[in-house]
């Protein structure tokens, strides 16, 4: 049972690159989530889904699209990098809304 | 809207005493609060879920409290080890809300 795996787990981009962060859950849950880390700020929301195929913006979406195609996978796309985008990206799944939330390693990505 | 604040930003303490770390929360119109551990360059790992019609949980050394209407939670950690080092973080989520509000952390460390 691998849990919330995340790949990769570093990427540099340049300022106005693409790229597509994957999260995947082997546990059934109906619920994943994106957040970012930054130092002095906490752990910020960006886009959430309750169920394969819905996705719902959190507190700072701006920037990123998620797609939820299948029930096992998350996917976080940043569209055009800007560096105000470097951050600690982690995933999460639960069973259903409100209940413990299960996170991965987290992807460390720099934009420059 | 929510903030949550952790006091202190970090303790040290020798091995074998027992600690209190601390959250507050502005609106106490919560659903739940969870405390999470995050050692250095990993993800979360999920401590405590307390709901709000809970006074306090328990797992091992550690023990968690909720005072709703003051806006407070505690979690106690008994005769800590070095093994405990790490950061601690709480969050709240609101009735109807996929979002988790996070404190800052208090960074741990245990000395042998």
């Amino acid at each position: 049972n691998a849990g919330v795996t995340q790949t990769p787990k570093f990427q540099v981009l340049k300022t106005g690159q693409s790229m597509t962060l994957q999260c995947a859950q082997d546990m059934n849950h109906n619920s994943m989530y994106w957040y970012r880390q930054d130092p002095g700020m906490g752990l910020r929301l960006i886009y959430y889904s309750a169920s394969e195929g819905t996705t719902d913006k959190g507190e700072v979406p701006d920037g990123y699209n998620v797609s939820r195609l299948k029930k096992q996978n998350f996917l976080l796309g940043l569209e055009s990098a800007a560096p105000s985008q470097t951050s600690v990206y982690f995933c999460a799944s639960s069973p259903g809304p409100s209940t413990t939330q299960y996170f991965g390693p987290g992807t460390r990505l720099t934009v420059l | 809207k929510q903030e949550v604040t952790q006091i202190p930003a970090a303790l040290s303490v020798p091995e074998g005493e027992n600690l209190v770390l601390n959250c507050s929360f502005t609106d106490s119109a919560i659903y739940n609060l969870q405390w999470f551990r995050q050692d250095p360059g990993k993800g979360l790992t999920s401590l405590l879920l307390i709901q709000s019609s809970q006074r306090e949980q328990t797992s091992g050394r550690l023990n968690a409290s909720l005072d709703k209407s003051s806006g407070r939670s505690t979690l106690y950690i008994a005769a800590s080890q070095p093994g405990d080092s790490a950061t601690y973080l709480c969050a709240v989520r609101k009735g109807g809300s996929e979002k988790l509000v996070f404190g800052k952390g208090t960074k741990l460390t245990v000395n042998p």
